[in-house]
């Protein structure tokens, strides 16, 4: 079993929908990120957290620290939203990240 | 450079041959790291440099793959006697913090290699 799963692994949706990608993790971890790829392969950082919610323009993240779960969320999801979305955790510093397979997102106009 | 520089961002190689694959990464920052991401998968570890410092190889598959870093800056990921399983991205990611530190990861596009 990966030490990090996405689901769901591939979602569609109409551009204006909220979206929600979620991740659960099965170590103990210091901090989640949140990254997104586009396709050509360049990995953007969205946020890093360690508990509570971050929240960035249309973006949120939250974690559950005893529930080791972290979800994504798109308010109003536009499709330059069009992505994978990657969930990743540290376990201990940067140096031991452990990676999600990814969720394929696309948005439909 | 802003950001973390790779170079080829493409590359053919045909079974067999040698590839270098070039990392540039953000200036000052302490820690490099090497991934390999094949297709549908997240990244999967290969080494980290702490600046010319390789502290860890522990993901590169085989004695088949060598990174450096000499002067802690550029780093260069050489693959010899490529093998089609060898097709993957690879990624390359820069940090101000050290490795064991928690910080932002900066990525750089990718090198996409594709071995006949």
């Amino acid at each position: 079993k990966n030490e990090v799963e996405q689901s769901p692994q591939n979602l569609t949706a109409q551009e204006g929908e909220f979206i929600t990608i979620n991740c659960s993790y099965s170590v103990g971890i210091s901090a989640l990120h949140w990254l997104q790829q586009h396709p050509g392969g360049g990995i953007v950082s969205l946020f890093m957290l360690s508990s509570g919610k971050k929240k960035h323009g249309r973006l949120i993240a939250t974690i559950n620290i005893q529930e080791k779960h972290s979800s994504l969320h798109i308010t109003a999801s536009h499709p330059r939203d069009s992505a994978v979305y990657i969930c990743a955790v540290s376990k201990g510093g940067i140096w031991d990240m452990r990676f999600g397979a990814g969720t394929r997102l696309t948005v439909k106009p | 450079g802003a950001g973390v520089s790779q170079s080829p961002r493409y590359k053919v190689a045909k079974r067999g041959q040698d590839v270098a694959l070039r990392c540039d990464p953000i200036s000052g920052h302490v820690s490099l790291f090497w991934y390999q991401q094949a297709l549908g998968q997240g990244p999967e570890f290969l080494t980290y440099f702490q600046n010319e410092a390789q502290l860890d190889k522990s993901g590169l598959p085989s004695d088949r793959f060598f990174a450096e870093r000499p002067e802690g800056s550029v780093s260069t990921l050489k693959i010899q006697r490529t093998q089609q399983e060898d097709s993957a991205v690879y990624l390359c990611a820069s940090s101000l913090v050290s490795g064991g530190g928690s910080g932002e990861l900066f990525f750089g596009e990718g090198s996409r290699l594709t071995v006949l």
